[in-house]
């Protein structure tokens, strides 16, 4: 499989569940993202991991805890979402975090819904 | 970094070319011309990029004015499935990959 793999395509769950979303990358990139798309916004950066480092936290609030135990997988842990959480989180990796040419190659994204 | 501006919506009929302007009146002599798109409910997909040449590739083509302070994305031959939101991202080569900032795009729905 190539590419940037999201699981799962979709989920639902409760105020005071907890889950985790899982990105995996086959494309031997060091850089990895996690963006948030609400209806109708434009993206909204949420972390970014060099080399399995967190190099960025764009102000997310500690429900959402980020996890990439190597370059190959991105994760995000919920717990005691708000239903304003509620959007496409999408993944990302990039051969680094640097400029150069660099692209970015999005996943399918996962569809979150909290009730 | 530079911002930019571009049309809400645009229309092209099915087979013919899809011309999508993007202004950046302040760009920077270091800042590159990004463009991706997203589909429905997908993740963004990377077209192409430019400094200062135009540019080609499978997907399109994107042509800079001399004075960088707009450019045009050209798909040649639009088919249905070139239906998405198009972005248009200026970014310096001083930012990490995370200075790619997504507006709000142009909306092209390419019709039968």
């Amino acid at each position: 499989e190539t590419g940037v793999t999201q699981t799962p395509r979709h989920l639902v769950m409760g105020m005071t569940n907890k889950k985790s979303l899982k990105c995996e990358q086959h494309l031997g990139h060091n850089a990895m993202y996690w963006y948030k798309q609400s209806a109708k916004k434009p993206l909204e950066l949420m972390f970014v991991y060099s080399l399995e480092e967190r190099v960025e936290n764009n102000s997310v609030p500690s429900r959402f805890s980020p996890e990439c135990p190597n370059s190959s997988h991105l994760f995000l842990h919920l717990h005691t979402l708000q239903p304003e959480d509620s959007a496409l989180y999408l993944c990302a990796s990039s051969q680094d975090r640097g400029f150069g040419a660099n692209v970015l190659t999005f996943g399918a994204g996962s569809r979150l819904t909290v009730l | 970094d530079a911002k930019t501006t571009q049309p809400t919506s645009m229309d092209c009929a099915e087979g013919r070319a899809a011309n999508l302007p993007c202004n950046h009146s302040t760009i920077s002599g270091n800042e590159y011309v990004y463009w991706y798109r997203q589909i429905h409910s997908q993740g963004p997909q990377y077209i192409i990029h430019g400094l200062k040449n135009n540019e080609t590739n499978e997907m399109a083509s994107l042509i800079i004015t001399e004075d960088r302070k707009s450019s045009t994305l050209i798909l040649p031959h639009a088919t249905l499935r070139d239906t998405a939101v198009y972005y248009c991202i200026v970014m310096g080569s001083q930012g990490g990959s995370e200075k790619l900032v997504f507006g709000k795009g142009t909306k092209l729905t390419v019709n039968p």
